[in-house]
C-alpha cells in the first residue's frame, strides 16, 4: 500500500513566523504535489515537483516555498505565516510516466492554524 | 484552459434512494479517478477508469467513463449515512505537466433516514 505521511495533524503558528510542512511518501512516486483546500474553494495547487531538487509553481504559490532534497520527501515552507494561510494542507505524490495512471495518493492533512 | 465540471455540487438524498453525480471534462483525456473525502480527513481513491466505456462497482457505489462525450458518472445505489462525504472527480492534465491532475469543486452528498 502507498504511504504517504505528514508531518504533523495540527497546527498552531503565530502570524510572522517560518512554518515548515514534511510530507513523506514510501512508493518511490516521481511527482509531489501540495494543495490546500477551503470550504467552497476546492483543492488548490500550490506547488508541485517532479524530481529531485525540482518545482513548479502551481495556481497559488505566493506566500509558499518548496524543498525536495530527497526523491521521498518534499517540503511546503511558508516563509512567514499570515492568516490567510490558515487551511488544510494536503500533501500528495504519484507517478509520472505517461504511460501509467497518475492517481494521487493523499497525506492525511495538516490543518494550519495562524493566530 | 482544462476545466472538470461536477453536479450537483450539494446533493442531499434520503436513504434507499439511487442517484447519480455527473463530471464533465474539457479535454480529450481517457483516465478518470474518483475520490472521497469524510468531513475533517483527507481524500481517499474510490476508482480509477482507464479507458472509454470502463464500470467500476464497489458497495453501493458505481463509476462509469465514456470519453467520447467527456463524461463520468458516479451511481448510488440505496444509499445509506455512511455514504454521506464529498465526493472529487479529476482527470489527468495532458496539456500540462506530466502528472498533474485536474479536480472538480467536489460534490457534498448527505444521506438522511
Amino acid at each position: 500500500d502507498v504511504k504517504v505521511t505528514q508531518s504533523s495533524r495540527y497546527l498552531v503558528k503565530r502570524t510572522g513566523e517560518k512554518v515548515f510542512l514534511e510530507c513523506v511518501q514510501d512508493m518511490d512516486h516521481e511527482n509531489m504535489f501540495w494543495y490546500r483546500q477551503d470550504p467552497g474553494l476546492g483543492l488548490r495547487l500550490i506547488y508541485f515537483s517532479y524530481d529531485v531538487k525540482m518545482k513548479e509553481k502551481g495556481d497559488i504559490p505566493e506566500g509558499y516555498s518548496v524543498s525536495r532534497e530527497k526523491k521521498e520527501r518534499f517540503s511546503l515552507i511558508l516563509e512567514s505565516a499570515s492568516t490567510n494561510q490558515t487551511s488544510m494542507y494536503l500533501c500528495a505524490s504519484s507517478l509520472r510516466p505517461r504511460g501509467l495512471p497518475w492517481e494521487q495518493y493523499f497525506g492525511p492533512g495538516t490543518r494550519l492554524t495562524v493566530t | 484552459e482544462l476545466k472538470v465540471e461536477q453536479n450537483p455540487l450539494f446533493l442531499s438524498m434520503q436513504e434507499g434512494k439511487n442517484y447519480t453525480i455527473y463530471c464533465n471534462y474539457s479535454t480529450t483525456s481517457d483516465r478518470l479517478y474518483w475520490y472521497r473525502q469524510d468531513p475533517g480527513k483527507s481524500l481517499e481513491s474510490l476508482f480509477v477508469l482507464l479507458s472509454n466505456g470502463a464500470v467500476k462497482q464497489e458497495g453501493r457505489l458505481m463509476a462509469s467513463l465514456d470519453t467520447k462525450a467527456r463524461l463520468s458518472t458516479l451511481h448510488i445505489t440505496a444509499a445509506v449515512h455512511d455514504l454521506s462525504a464529498t465526493y472529487f472527480c479529476a482527470v489527468d492534465d495532458y496539456g500540462g505537466s506530466q502528472g498533474n491532475l485536474i479536480f472538480g469543486k467536489g460534490t457534498k452528498l448527505s444521506v438522511k433516514p
